[in-house]
């Protein structure tokens, strides 16, 4: 399959840490990248790789790969992390891109 | 500093066309390529193509394949994408996303400047 599978939606107390979770099988060739969108606004990419940060993403940010799954990580989640959380890859040809359903994080 | 600015809001009748843009400052357009990203509501992103703004060569999804066409022109710095014979389920939010022109040593193309995103509507 190309379709990247993830939690519609996850809740973290203030200060704990998440995982939100990308499965797909096309992860076991691809990397996945992680882009987080507040409503309202466009997205903007948060991990890439194996686990890379652009400039300015704090590095409570965090990322990992097993298998047929990629994990971002935040620890020491903070109000503003509330957002929807989005993995991108390439699908099992390797010529499409691909994301997946989206994760909405909730801070309580 | 690197920016990326699309067109305003466009209102479609079912079976017409779009053409949207967004036009780059802020770096060598040319360096990079494009991509277009949409979002209908409620629904997940979904991939459209992208265009290597260098040599404009493109490459499509398989979902878009006939009805999309992304373009540039680089003298102006500006990508576009139309969207032929558009029905009620194509309204969205179209985004575009620079990138480089290849893929990466993790093997992937890196969405790292967005535009803020332009919205389409089709409605009889």
């Amino acid at each position: 399959s190309s379709e990247l599978t993830q939690d519609p939606a996850v809740s973290v107390a203030l200060g704990q840490t998440v995982r939100i979770t990308c499965q797909g099988d096309s992860l076991r060739s691809y990397y996945a990248s992680w882009y987080q969108q507040k409503p309202g606004q466009a997205p903007v990419l948060v991990i890439y790789g194996k686990n890379n940060r652009p400039s300015g993403i704090p590095d409570r940010f965090s990322g990992s790969s097993s298998g047929n799954t990629a994990s971002l990580t935040i620890t020491g989640a903070r109000a503003e992390d509330e957002a929807d959380y989005h993995c991108k890859s390439r699908d099992s040809s390797g010529n499409q891109l691909v994301f997946g359903g989206g994760t909405k994080l909730t801070v309580l | 500093q690197v920016q990326i600015v699309q067109s305003g809001a466009e209102v479609k009748k079912p079976g017409a066309s779009v053409k949207v843009s967004c036009t780059a400052s802020g770096y060598t357009f040319s360096n990079y390529a494009m991509h277009w990203v949409r979002q209908a509501p409620g629904q997940r992103l979904e991939w459209m193509g992208w265009i290597n703004a260098d040599n404009g060569n493109t490459k499509y999804s398989q979902n878009f394949q006939g009805r999309v066409t992304i373009t540039r022109d680089t003298s102006a710095s500006t990508a576009y994408m139309e969207l032929s014979s558009l029905r009620s389920e194509d309204t969205a939010v179209y985004y575009c996303a620079r990138s480089k022109r290849y893929y990466d040593s993790s093997g992937n193309l890196l969405l790292d400047v967005w535009g803020k995103g332009t919205t389409v509507t089709v409605s009889s």
